[in-house]
């Protein structure tokens, strides 16, 4: 079975940082596509990152170019996400994903002062 | 960035009766390797979304034979045959063809 468990979530002021984890079980992080949605109530589901299998080329949505950095560690079967400058609108709920296939239960985000 | 369009966003539906969900897309998905990737997704209420369609009509495993997917280059189609009480949540079609990937709005199922 396929366990993915989000931690790292938080309360931040405005231009803060947040450090996300993604602790993996049942499947091995290096062989998939992983990645970090998230979701607001406004502004529905979206994809923040994500790293591809192999070689581990990575790829942002626009708005979060420059600011945060997915990362994965194979000996911890691990994903993270490291988010800097965080903005008001950066709160949400972030989930990792599997290749779109399973998704994790999530952790809520918040960016206020 | 390709842009997912959902209707209805609301749809009252009743048990037992067959329901019917659109997704088109601003761009035509078909991959550079030939596969077409677009996904639905269901999220009950107080869930994570769970995938139950991929690549446009393959069912994920467990997933209730009373789903299925349809469609092609922009224009694709989730179809219940017979709603059920446990498939009240929210739908979303998801492309996976073209980075980044991105979701429809999403429609939201609920009892008549």
């Amino acid at each position: 079975e396929v366990q993915l468990v989000e931690s790292g979530g938080g309360l931040v002021p405005p231009g803060g940082s947040l450090r996300l984890s993604c602790a993996a079980s049942g499947i091995t992080v290096s062989s998939y596509w992983m990645l970090w949605g998230r979701q607001t109530p406004g502004e529905g589901l979206e994809w923040v990152a994500g790293v591809r299998h192999g070689g581990g080329e990575t790829h942002y949505v626009d708005s979060v170019k420059g600011r945060f950095t997915i990362s994965r560690d194979n000996a911890k079967n691990s994903l993270y996400l490291q988010m800097n400058s965080l903005r008001v609108e950066d709160t949400a709920v972030y989930f990792c994903v599997r290749d779109r296939i399973d998704w994790g239960q999530g952790t809520l985000v918040t960016v206020s002062s | 960035d390709v842009v997912m369009t959902q209707s209805p966003l609301s749809l009252p539906v009743t048990l037992g009766q067959p329901a019917s969900i659109s997704c088109r897309a601003s761009q035509r998905l078909v991959h550079s390797d030939g596969n077409t990737y677009l996904d639905w997704l269901q999220q009950r209420p107080g869930q994570s979304p769970r995938r139950l369609i991929n690549q446009v009509s393959k069912r994920d495993s467990g997933v209730p034979d009373r789903f299925s997917g349809s469609g092609s280059g922009t224009d694709f189609t989730l179809k219940i045959s017979r709603v059920e009480a446990e498939d009240i949540g929210v739908y979303y079609c998801v492309q996976g063809s073209q980075w980044p990937w991105t979701f429809g709005q999403g429609t939201k199922v609920e009892i008549k």
